[in-house]
């Protein structure tokens, strides 16, 4: 079963642009979702968190906006970089609980 | 903090090996999970580990496959006998409890 739905599988965007990438769960009881990002031959690294209590959070050029009722958030990657061409996964857990994982959505930023 | 540690980086082993990975978590962190990465399946949540007990290993594919965690700062997973199916990255993350795991780099298993 799964129960975080990413998409999309692939992402091309130019230099500058705005990446977007969609999540949905199902399961109301998590309370945390952080999205990964990872660099080919690595593990996995935090990237950004957002808890079910607001609705959208800011680091720098990276944005989570968060929609509990439609059970659905999203990851807004501002003025796209090379640098940021990487496989980003969402996820989903409740404390002390296992992560569990989206299907990963391959960025790739073209100068 | 070194982050989490996992050895061996690289596996090359022969079908019907036994293969054994290992893994020591960040200090202090109370959670432990194996993960396997393939093309096909992407990440999978093979077994985790609360406070060094099994807490779900639903994941875990085939009795072929075996987690144990002595102690707070070890763990292992033991494939035996390997299969060519089993090839992947296994990926070692441990965790505070609050959600965010913190991976390893992964030990890269083939199995010919």
């Amino acid at each position: 079963q799964q129960q975080v739905k990413q998409s999309p599988q692939s992402l091309i965007v130019q230099k500058g642009g705005i990446s977007i990438i969609n999540c949905a769960y199902e399961n109301t009881a998590f309370d945390y979702f952080p999205w990964y990002q990872q660099f080919p031959g690595k593990g996995p690294a935090l990237l950004i968190a957002i808890r079910p209590d607001v609705s959208e959070k800011k680091e720098g050029r990276f944005t989570i906006s968060f929609n509990k009722s439609a059970k659905q958030f999203s990851l807004h990657i501002m003025d796209s970089q090379p640098g940021d061409s990487a496989t980003y996964f969402c996820a989903a857990s409740m404390d002390n609980q296992k992560v569990t994982f989206g299907t990963g959505t391959k960025l790739q930023v073209i100068p | 903090d070194a982050g989490v540690i996992q050895s061996p980086r690289h596996e090359v082993t022969e079908m019907g090996q036994e293969v054994t990975l290992r893994c020591k978590p960040i200090s202090g962190h109370n959670s432990l999970f194996w993960y396997r990465q393939t093309m096909m399946r992407g990440l999978e949540l093979l077994i985790y580990f609360n406070n060094n007990v099994p807490i779900d290993d639903s994941g875990m594919p085939e009795d072929r496959f075996s987690a144990k965690m002595p102690n707070a700062s070890f763990s292992t997973l033991k494939i035996q006998p390997s299969e060519p199916r089993d090839s992947a990255v296994y990926f070692c993350a441990s965790s505070l409890g609050r959600g965010e795991a913190f991976f390893g780099q992964g030990t890269r298993l083939t199995v010919v």
